[in-house]
């Protein structure tokens, strides 16, 4: 079964960046997506973004368009998430998710896909 | 972007008894190619989110057979054919209509009367 790993709790002061990984255990995201999802302290869900590493292809939602950046790792099965020009706000615990592909088109993307197995989420603390 | 609202926002239930969820899109989920773009997630105090249902009615291998999704549109519903303790925290629904810009509803607590 596979898990999903994410790195440590950060603290960062306003204005710059944060990389937060996830490494899929027992698996790769070869042939998966990975989604980005975040949740600010007693909040509900956002979504950021995902990747497809098959096809190569990102998207992001337009909220966080030009500040964030999703990669995938293939020989490491690890997929990362760094947020630019941090600000308060974006205080939150970020989780990642691994999707499962499926041959039914996506509306505006390639291919379909729902998130399975998620992370444990990490921590970003945003602070002057 | 398409905004979502559940209701009820909040939800008392009791063990053995079914529950029911709405879910309501400020746009119509369903895609020309037949599927409505509704996932359902379940997030349990202190735990990450897990998947329940998705295009609205599948439901993944691991999640049991009780809980069930339905309808089409803009108007779904998450129904659980009978409460366990361990149903309760925060349900959410989520559309992927729109990509990228996915959106959640501001979800329902359950909870134990």
């Amino acid at each position: 079964q596979v898990q999903l790993v994410q790195s440590g709790a950060e603290v960062k002061k306003p204005g710059s960046s944060v990389r937060v990984s996830c490494k899929a255990s027992g698996g790769s995201f070869s042939s998966y997506a990975v989604g980005w999802v975040r949740q600010a302290p007693g909040q509900g869900l956002e979504w950021m973004g995902g990747i497809i590493s098959v096809i190569d292809t990102a998207n992001y939602a337009p909220k966080f368009q030009g500040r964030v950046t999703i990669t995938a790792d293939e020989s490491t099965s690890t997929a990362y998430m760094e947020l630019n020009s941090l600000r308060s706000e974006d205080t939150a615990v970020y989780y990642c998710a691994r999707g499962i592909l499926t041959s039914i088109e996506a509306p505006g993307s390639v291919y379909y896909y729902y998130m399975d197995v998620w992370g444990k989420g990490t921590t970003v603390t945003v602070s002057s | 972007d398409i905004v979502m609202t559940q209701s009820p926002l909040s939800l008392p239930v009791t063990p053995g008894e079914p529950a029911s969820i709405s879910c309501r899109s400020s746009q119509s989920l369903l895609h020309s190619n037949g599927y409505n773009y509704l996932e359902w997630y379940l997030q349990k105090p202190g735990q990450s989110p897990q998947l329940l249902i998705y295009l609205a009615s599948h439901r993944p291998s691991g999640v049991p057979d009780r809980f069930s999704g339905s309808g089409s549109g803009t108007d779904f519903t998450l129904k659980i054919s009978r409460v366990e303790a361990e149903d309760v925290g925060v349900y959410y629904c989520m559309q992927t209509l729109q990509t990228p810009a996915f959106t959640f509803g501001p979800g329902t607590t359950v909870d134990i009367k």
